[in-house]
């Protein structure tokens, strides 16, 4: 079955401690993003990549990275959480030349006490 | 950079139809449609691209006007499964993406 897949769904982290969400998927896309969703302000970008060992900035990319070393694999990692990031997280992979047509994973709820 | 939708939030009766707007401040090359059912992912609906050109899905369609830099999605006797949140998406530069706000829609028997 095509999917995006994310991990862990849920997540209640302490300020300062380092984790990682990884994001996996199985179509083969070339393009992945990571958003994140807030109320009232819809889903915003943090990071996306076109392909292995090529990303770049969102509109919100602030204490965020991300790799990709893998084409299946696109983790989003928070060096330094702080309670700012708490959010629902979503990643969404699209083939390069259907980038619109995005799959996105059943998300990620993280809080940062 | 974030499109703008209207309205933000509307309640149906079943068979009613509605209208969700998204403009743009900034020149579009596509515009896409996403609805978001409660506690779900996103899923894509349609595309349409440069040409003023509709599109439908079942009873919900949509146009892009670029020279206005708008685009509208048409929901005609709506069902309760039509409910959830519905995202306009744009691609305005490059690779990056941005999506309006949302609109919530609540279709009632």
């Amino acid at each position: 079955e095509a999917q995006v897949t994310q991990n862990p769904r849920y997540l209640i982290t302490v300020t300062g401690k380092k984790l990682t969400v990884t994001c996996s998927q199985n179509m083969n896309h070339e393009y992945m993003s990571w958003y994140r969703q807030d109320p009232g302000l819809g889903l915003r970008q943090i990071y996306y990549s076109m392909n292995v060992e090529v990303t770049d900035k969102g509109d919100v990319p602030e204490g965020y990275k991300v790799s990709r070393k893998e084409k299946r694999n696109f983790p989003l990692i928070l060096e330094s959480p702080s309670p700012n990031q708490t959010s629902l997280y979503f990643c969404a992979s699209s083939p390069r030349l259907a980038k619109n047509i995005q799959y996105f994973g059943a998300g990620t709820r993280l809080s940062v006490l | 950079q974030q499109p703008v939708q209207s309205p933000q939030a509307v309640i149906l009766r079943e068979g009613e139809d509605a209208v969700i707007n998204c403009s743009s401040s900034k020149a579009l090359y596509s515009v896409h449609w996403y609805r978001q059912k409660h506690g779900e992912a996103p899923v894509f609906l349609m595309i349409l691209l440069k040409g003023g050109e509709q599109k439908g899905h079942e009873k919900i369609s949509a146009s892009f006007n670029e020279k206005k830099q708008q685009s509208s999605l048409y929901l005609t006797a709506s069902q309760l499964s039509y409910s959830g949140t519905y995202f306009c998406g744009t691609e305005i530069s490059g690779n990056q993406f941005y999506f309006g706000t949302g609109t919530s829609l609540t279709v009632i028997p």
